[in-house]
């Protein structure tokens, strides 16, 4: 068990729907990561925020947002879903800052969207 | 774009060195980083290298980096089954992950 606490496990929904996905980090982490993991796009980078500020932008569409909230939890808002979105979303925090910091990765959450 | 290559699929037996080899294209690459991903898991890093360097050296892990050919590479000295994972190069443009790149990744398989 890293620590990290990703919700729901799984998440079937219609194109055109939006969801959020939840993240909580271990206990005393500061910074949280999301990735998306798909079959056409392989493993990409979304966003990075450190203690409630965006720290980091990877290739994350318009159509999504994320925030991280003052109790450090972060969500990650999906809208518009295309076919295309569905993937396995990993968050992952560590203490500092830097992608150099050992992360700890939650068990992601997997989004079919049909 | 940034791009990452990595060959796809590496086939070893067990007590021989695994070589992992990855390229890229951005000539700024600050950080490159060699990730592991076991099955069902997340991600794990490995080890790192800043691009001033040219080898990086810990434990059974080997990094090489050749900048003039964007050209890196991760060595595993006495790779073990446990060692079965798929293995992702990427780099950024800074520590905080600005620019984050992933190659495709290389799935290492450890035959006994």
């Amino acid at each position: 068990d890293s620590g990290v606490t990703q919700t729901p496990k799984h998440l079937i929904t219609a194109t055109g729907q939006r969801v959020t996905l939840r993240c909580s980090p271990r206990s005393g982490d500061l910074s949280v990561y999301w990735y998306q993991q798909s079959l056409d796009q392989g493993l990409q980078f979304l966003i990075h925020y450190y203690n409630g500020e965006e720290r980091a932008k990877g290739n994350i569409l318009e159509r999504f947002s994320a925030q991280q909230f003052p109790d450090l939890h972060s969500e990650l808002n999906l809208s518009s879903l295309e076919l295309g979105d569905s993937a396995l979303y990993f968050c992952a925090s560590s203490v500092e800052a830097t992608a150099t910091a050992e992360a700890f990765f939650g068990q992601g959450t997997r989004l079919t969207v049909v | 774009g940034e791009d990452v290559e990595q060959s796809l699929f590496l086939s070893v037996r067990e007590g021989d060195s695994s070589v992992i080899n990855c390229t890229y294209t951005d000539s700024s690459s600050t950080y490159l980083y060699w990730y592991k991903q076991e099955p069902g898991a997340g991600l794990q890093l490995l080890t790192y290298i800043f691009s001033n360097m040219d080898m990086k050296q810990d434990q059974r892990l080997t990094v090489l980096l050749n900048k003039k050919d964007k050209h890196l590479s991760l060595r595993i000295a006495d790779t073990q089954t446990g060692d079965s994972a798929i293995y992702f190069c990427a780099e950024s443009g800074d520590n905080y992950g600005q620019n984050f790149v992933f190659g495709p990744g290389t799935r290492l398989s450890v035959l006994p």
